[in-house]
């Protein structure tokens, strides 16, 4: 089985503009989470989609925003990029909504804002 | 790499000899803990779980062991290899709501340094 692929790798933007980011889950996964990483925060929960559904958020500003197709992909987008967002954004698909179930990661989209 | 952060905990251990990371984690209704793997330039990856009505979970070459009474976490690692140079996390589920959501908490993490 293919795992979780994200797109793009790599992404260069300025401030103030916006970006997306796709994430493709593991065939048979209908629940996509995305995660914040930075060296000083560490890794952040940004929010779950499952069934087309946000179903959690994490403390993040309303510029973060996403949602899920009914193929289970997900895109996420951060419009008036800030040098803060600056990251790599990390997209984790499971089975289905149980808490026991173990999450699986994509690489990672590395995200830099000039 | 992407996961090491500017103040990294740092655990420095020869090849072939065990080590342990430890962890502490903040929430008591927490119900599921993960510890994951990430190598430079590359995601998280799962290495074992454990329920919180358990204190002791064995995997190939790890144990994770689970002490609700003091809240902490600590991975085993036998045999120590290079291939195991990596950052470690865990991680805690703080909604016990039966799996009605999967928002992880993740540690800072600990640099694993395996010295041939």
């Amino acid at each position: 089985k293919a795992g979780v692929t994200q797109t793009p790798r790599y992404l260069i933007k300025t401030r103030g503009q916006q970006v997306t980011l796709s994430c493709s889950p593991i065939s048979g996964h209908r629940s996509v989470s995305w995660y914040q990483q930075t060296p000083g925060q560490g890794l952040q929960f940004l929010f779950e989609y499952f069934s087309e559904t946000q179903r959690n958020k994490g403390n993040f500003p309303g510029r973060f925003s996403g949602r899920q197709f009914s193929n289970s992909r997900s895109e996420m987008n951060v419009s008036t990029l800030e040098l803060g967002d600056s990251a790599l954004y990390l997209c984790a698909s499971r089975p289905g909504t149980s808490s026991f179930n173990e999450q699986f990661f994509g690489p990672g989209t590395r995200l830099t804002v000039l | 790499g992407e996961s090491v952060g500017l103040h990294l905990p740092t655990l420095s251990v020869q090849e072939g000899d065990n080590s342990i990371i430890n962890c502490a984690y903040s929430n008591s209704a927490s119900d599921y803990f993960i510890w994951y793997k990430q190598e430079s330039g590359k995601g998280p990856q799962f290495i074992i779980d454990i329920r919180s009505n358990m204190d002791k979970r064995q995997g190939q070459r790890v144990t994770v062991l689970l002490n609700k009474t003091v809240k902490h976490l600590s991975l085993q690692i036998a045999a120590t290899q290079p291939g195991d140079s990596a950052v470690y996390f865990c991680a805690e589920n703080p909604e016990n709501y039966g799996g009605a959501t999967n928002k992880l908490i993740f540690g800072t993490g600990t640099l694993l340094a395996v010295q041939p």
